[in-house]
């Protein structure tokens, strides 16, 4: 089980934001992924590996963790950022489960 | 470029039955594995089942129950989703999404747009 903190968050442009994936068991390998879902969209992958930016995404994107604790920290934050984040494991243990997303507000 | 064309969602009555299917382009489709990922209304993203490059694994959500069948066609580049017994709780977009390895664990790096099913 992937526990995502907080439900919501809220800042204003040119903050930084730092959301928080927490697994029941220790996630073999950091094989953790984030994606963004903006309103009415399909997700996009930005993160795997724990800390690996996917070509394209920008560097204020950065993940990192291990174990059990994780986290997307998001730097110098823009109205674009505003979307719905998701982690999921995706370790040898199926189902490859996904946390229950932190909203992110840019205001 | 990669790109999931999702098709059959409907809207369709309790206890009946629906077939998703996904078309895809812009990679060698034979070489990864592929799964279905839905989302109901104002709800979180929930993996639903996973296929393996040759079709010779398949994992299913628990919540499945048996209901559903995930199967792909190599040949034809497309991924199928075959649904019965569909309840309420079976609304939702269906997302056909792209592993990053044949039959191993991995990430999704790539979704369609989805298509909408409507149990009621």
């Amino acid at each position: 089980v992937l526990t995502q903190s907080p439900d919501t968050l809220s800042f204003a442009p040119g903050e930084r934001a730092t959301l928080s994936c927490r697994a029941s068991e220790t996630i073999l390998r950091s094989k953790l992924a984030w994606y963004q879902q903006r309103p009415g969209r399909a997700p996009r992958l930005l993160i795997y590996d724990a800390s690996k930016r996917v070509t394209g995404v920008p560097d204020r994107f950065s993940g990192d963790g291990s174990g059990a604790d994780f986290t997307l920290t998001i730097a110098r934050l823009e109205p674009e950022d505003s979307a719905v984040y998701y982690c999921q494991q995706y370790a040898d243990l199926l189902p490859h489960s996904f946390g229950q997303g932190t909203k992110l507000e840019i205001k | 470029e990669v790109q999931l064309a999702e098709s059959g969602g409907a809207l369709v009555q309790p206890g009946g039955s629906l077939r998703l299917s996904c078309v895809a382009s812009g990679f060698k489709f034979s070489d990864y594995a592929m799964s279905w990922v839905r989302q109901g209304p104002g709800r979180g993203l929930e993996w639903v089942s996973v296929i393996s490059w040759n079709g010779g694994a398949k994992h299913y959500a628990a919540f499945v129950k048996g209901r559903f069948t995930i199967s792909r066609d190599n040949a034809m580049n497309s991924l199928e989703l075959q649904m019965h017994s569909l309840g309420p709780e079976d609304t939702g977009f269906y997302y056909c999404t792209k592993q990053t390895s044949a039959k191993g664990p991995g990430y999704i790096d790539a979704w369609g747009q989805g298509t909408k099913v409507t149990v009621s």
